[in-house]
């Protein structure tokens, strides 16, 4: 079963702005972290964040956790037409080793 | 340096019969995953190997599903009499170990392209 829900569902945006995507997730973790997906093929890996963490950031993303409310956002700043993708965050919990991801969020850079 | 990849990247095939999916991971790396993706249920995880031995089978979906993963390398997930629900987007991803020596997999997976898989 999915634990992630990442909302919104899609997100469409000019170039150059910034994009916010949530991402709730039900049970305790180890690590959030959070992929990308072009066409629907392979995913890449952009960044985690550790549940004693707060804030990450790598060059134009920035992730914030919060295991209070059982969230997390990724921003993307300055967006560019390559950022067009599907996100996904997955968490990894317990003895688990597996990941598991939430539905994800189609994110759509307008030029 | 070399991803993982995967083969087929497409398979068509009929109902009720077998196929084999594989997955050369990225070398050095004794973490192994398969995952599907389909428009329904979304990523699920469905094995891990530590090497070639699979300590978490819990999301392979039905006794149809199997995999193995032979000289701590190449993985094969293999779907018996296979079904239009089958049909989906098979990941393989792999990573590293915790620590030297250890058994844990380190948090980072490496994802390859897939092998989208459609049964008629």
């Amino acid at each position: 079963s999915q634990q992630g829900e990442e909302d919104p569902q899609a997100l469409s945006i000019q170039e150059g702005e910034n994009a916010t995507m949530n991402c709730s997730y039900k049970t305790s973790i180890n690590n959030l972290q959070w992929y990308r997906q072009n066409s629907g093929r392979g995913l890449v890996h952009l960044i985690l964040i550790r549940s004693n963490e707060r804030e990450k950031h790598s060059g134009r993303l920035r992730v914030t956790l919060d295991t209070s409310k059982k969230s997390s956002s990724l921003l993307i700043t300055a967006s560019r037409a390559a950022d067009t993708a599907s996100y996904f965050c997955a968490t990894r919990g317990g003895g688990a080793d597996g990941l598991t991801f939430g539905k994800g969020t189609h994110l759509i850079i307008q030029p | 340096g070399a991803g993982v990849s995967q083969s087929p990247s497409n398979k068509v095939t009929e109902k009720g019969k077998d196929v084999e999916l594989r997955c050369d991971p990225i070398s050095g790396h004794t973490a192994l995953y398969w995952y599907r993706q389909s428009l329904g249920q979304g990523l699920e995880f469905l094995i891990y190997f530590q090497g070639n031995s699979a300590p978490d089978k819990s999301g392979l979906p039905s006794d149809r599903f199997s995999a193995e993963r032979t000289g701590g390398s190449v993985s094969t997930l293999t779907i018996q009499r296979t079904q239009q629900e089958d049909s989906a987007v098979y990941l393989c991803a792999s990573s590293l170990a915790r620590t030297s020596g250890s058994t844990r997999a380190a948090d980072t997976q490496y994802f390859g392209p897939g092998t989208r898989l459609t049964v008629l």
